[in-house]
C-alpha cells in the first residue's frame, strides 16, 4: 500500500535560517507528489506539486523541493525562512491512475523563532 | 468567493445524534472529496465523487457515515449515532478532474465537529 512519511513532527528555524522539510513515500512507480501547507483555521493551500520531468520544483511563496528516485524523497525546502511560514506542512501522494484519492503523511509543524 | 465552502465551519454535538455537513465545490468542478483530519495527524481520505456519482469509499466510512452529491453540484457528508471518536476536522475538496498537472484539488476550510 502507498504511504507517505514524514519523520519530523515538529521543527523549530529561526527566522532568516534554512528550511528543509523531509517527505518519503512508498510507492512502487513514480507517484504524484504535493506538498501542502495549513495555518491555523485555514484549509490546506498547494505549495507545489510533482509529476514528471525536471526534478526540482518550484512553488509559491519561494518553496521548492526535489524528487529524488533512488531515496524516495521529496523534501520541501526554503533558503530563507520568514514567521509567516510557520504552519504545520503535509506532504501527499497520489498514485499515477485516474480516480484515487491523495495520501497524506502526518504533517510536520514548522516554527519560527526571532 | 470562488473557492470550495463548508458549512457549518464548527458543530458541537452530543454523542449520539446525527449531524449533517454540506460542502459547495468550486463551480464546474466535477470532483468532489472528502476527507477527516484528527489531531495531530494528515487528512485521511473518505470518500469522493465524479458528478453525482460515489467512486470509491474508504473503509473509514463506517456504516453510521453516508454522503450524497444529488445533482453533481453540492456534498452532504451525514453522520449518525455520532460517537466521541468522531471528533475530528471533516475537510472537503474538489477538483476538475483526476490529478492532472493543472487542476489539483482546492480544499474548503473545513468543518470542525466536537462530540461531547
Amino acid at each position: 500500500a502507498q504511504s507517505v512519511t514524514q519523520p519530523d513532527i515538529h521543527i523549530t528555524v529561526s527566522e532568516g535560517a534554512s528550511l528543509e522539510l523531509r517527505c518519503n513515500y512508498s510507492y512502487g512507480a513514480t507517484p504524484y507528489l504535493f506538498w501542502y501547507v495549513q495555518s491555523p483555521g485555514q484549509g490546506l493551500q498547494l505549495l507545489l506539486k510533482y509529476f514528471s520531468g525536471d526534478t526540482l520544483v518550484q512553488g509559491i511563496k519561494g518553496f521548492e523541493a526535489e524528487f529524488k528516485r533512488s531515496q524516495s524523497s521529496f523534501n520541501l525546502r526554503k533558503p530563507s525562512v520568514h514567521w509567516s511560514d510557520a504552519a504545520e506542512y503535509f506532504c501527499a501522494v497520489a498514485p499515477n491512475q485516474a480516480g484515487t484519492a491523495l495520501i497524506f503523511g502526518k504533517g510536520t509543524t514548522l516554527s519560527v523563532s526571532s | 468567493d470562488t473557492g470550495v465552502s463548508q458549512d457549518p465551519r464548527h458543530k458541537i454535538t452530543k454523542r449520539g445524534q446525527n449531524v449533517t455537513f454540506r460542502c459547495d465545490p468550486i463551480s464546474e468542478h466535477n470532483r468532489l472529496y472528502w476527507y477527516r483530519q484528527t489531531l495531530g495527524q494528515g487528512p485521511e481520505f473518505l470518500t469522493y465523487f465524479q458528478n453525482e456519482a460515489q467512486l470509491e469509499k474508504s473503509r473509514l466510512l463506517s456504516d453510521r457515515f453516508s454522503a450524497e452529491r444529488p445533482k453533481g453540484s453540492f456534498s452532504t457528508l451525514e453522520i449518525q449515532r455520532t460517537e466521541q471518536g468522531d471528533s475530528a476536522m471533516y475537510l472537503c475538496a474538489s477538483s476538475p478532474t483526476v490529478h492532472s498537472y493543472n487542476s489539483p484539488l482546492h480544499f474548503g476550510n473545513g468543518t470542525r465537529l466536537t462530540v461531547t
